[in-house]
């Protein structure tokens, strides 16, 4: 079946720049993560969705980071006023396990770059 | 806070070595759960295991097998008679059950002819 897929692929934005990455997760998967791969930072939790609970944002960087997740499925990630230090690869994984534990699966990434 | 680290940032292998990733975690959780994945030049994170705080039983997948150890918590991860197409970066990530994966830093396995 179809894994979890993002877009856009790559994004190139200007410094002070909105910016929204979307994805699509697994169908009927009902936890949803967004993480940031960075050189300097590695792998970092941002948010997790599950169901309809109110989402763990415990890993959003700053404020101008927010993230909703629409009808229990797709889910955008924005990034307001964009930085040079949010360049970095946005990673989606989603998973079908309700406690939290369970393997997550990722989509390909969208690779940000703000000039 | 839960740790994970990857001692070996980079390891090079020539094809049908059999070589062994080090995953070390640190937790005061009882219950928890171990994980690696697989990040290929492609870059889309691959599952391969997942493997619970009550469980020690080594794992066997074909070339792969993991070992884990709760009195030295850790992790290892063995491939053997490892292939060109293992090249790839590899994760150990933890979680106690609160919802996140805690990366480690990864360790770069290059396979050469």
């Amino acid at each position: 079946g179809a894994g979890v897929s993002q877009s856009p692929s790559n994004k190139v934005t200007e410094k002070g720049k909105d910016v929204e990455l979307r994805c699509d997760p697994i169908s009927g998967h009902t936890a949803l993560y967004w993480y940031r791969q960075s050189l300097g930072q590695g792998l970092e939790f941002l948010i997790y969705f599950q169901g309809n609970s109110a989402p763990d944002k415990s890993g959003l960087p700053s404020d101008r980071f927010s993230a909703e997740r629409t009808g229990g499925s797709v889910s955008t990630l924005t990034i307001q006023r964009t930085q040079q230090e949010d360049s970095a690869v946005y990673l989606c994984a989603s998973s079908s396990d309700r406690g939290g534990s369970g393997e997550q699966y990722f989509g390909p990434g969208t690779r940000l770059t703000v000039t | 806070a839960q740790k994970v680290t990857q001692a070996q940032t980079e390891i090079s292998v020539v094809e049908k070595e059999d070589v062994t990733l080090d995953c070390v975690y640190e937790t005061r959780d009882t219950t928890y759960y171990l994980f690696w994945y697989k990040q290929p030049p492609s870059g889309e994170l691959v599952f391969l295991i997942r493997r619970n705080s009550f469980d020690e039983q080594n794992e066997i997948s074909g070339r792969y097998s993991w070992n884990f150890q709760k009195s030295t918590s850790s992790f290892n991860f063995t491939i053997t008679a490892s292939q060109v197409v293992d090249s790839a970066v590899y994760f150990c990530a933890y979680t106690g059950g609160g919802n996140k994966l805690t990366f480690g830093t990864g360790t770069q396995l290059k396979v050469e002819l």
